[in-house]
């Protein structure tokens, strides 16, 4: 597609369930983030892949947090056993990568846990 | 931990008045700063970058100005639009990854 494209872009959910987050990022972009946004604040750094390498997961709130990107394309961050603090808008950008640090936002997943 | 701060308050301007953002930070030392516009309920969009060996960059009516002294960026809109409405961030980098503030909201009066 032209754009990062996130899905669902709602989701609700009770308390102590999984939620999956998907991520479509530009084609060709090495570059993935995952950030988070709370209400009226900024944006929250969780996780950052490059290529091939290591992600770093520096970012990430707990061990109820985690994220792949398969083929270097696609990301998915999944949280587990839900918390009500886990609510906010989750977004995913991608960036060319090396050389290149514009970074191409989606319109977020608005996660409400309930 | 790096610590990147915006005047929470929002900023009331007329149109046709340049706009002035700032962007504070402490415990950092960024290869690079970026500025994006976040409208309510969208992904945010990047405007400009600076890097650190760069005192000031133009994009049309956009203005960027980076201090690694006095560790500020400001960022200029002349001759403001109501349609430059928005929230604005800025995010200091380096290595590709980079740390956001919590973004100042500009209104512009017509």
């Amino acid at each position: 597609g032209a754009g990062v494209s996130q899905s669902p872009s709602n989701k609700v959910t009770e308390k102590g369930k999984d939620v999956e987050l998907r991520c479509d990022p530009i084609s060709g972009h090495t570059a993935l983030y995952w950030y988070r946004q709370s209400l009226g604040q900024g944006l929250e750094f969780l996780i950052y892949f490059q290529g091939n390498s290591a992600p770093d997961k520096s970012g990430l709130p707990s061990d109820r947090f985690s994220a792949e990107r398969t083929g270097g394309s696609v990301s998915t961050l999944t949280i587990q056993r839900t918390q009500q603090e886990d609510s906010a808008v989750y977004l995913c950008a991608s960036s060319p990568g090396t050389g290149s640090t514009e970074a191409f936002f989606g319109q977020g997943t608005r996660l409400t846990v309930v | 931990s790096q610590k990147i701060e915006q005047n929470s308050e929002a900023l009331n301007i007329q149109e046709g008045k340049t706009a002035t953002l700032t962007c504070n930070y402490t415990n950092y030392s960024p290869a690079y700063l970026q500025w994006y516009r976040q409208d309510p309920g969208r992904g945010p969009v990047f405007l400009l970058l600076i890097r650190e060996n760069e005192k000031e960059k133009r994009k049309e009516r956009l203005k960027v100005t980076f201090d690694t002294t006095l560790k500020q960026s400001l960022f200029h809109i002349t001759a403001s639009q109501p349609a430059d409405s928005a929230t604005y961030l800025c995010a200091l980098g380096s290595f590709n990854k980079f740390y956001f503030g919590s973004g100042t909201k500009l209104n512009v009066k017509p």
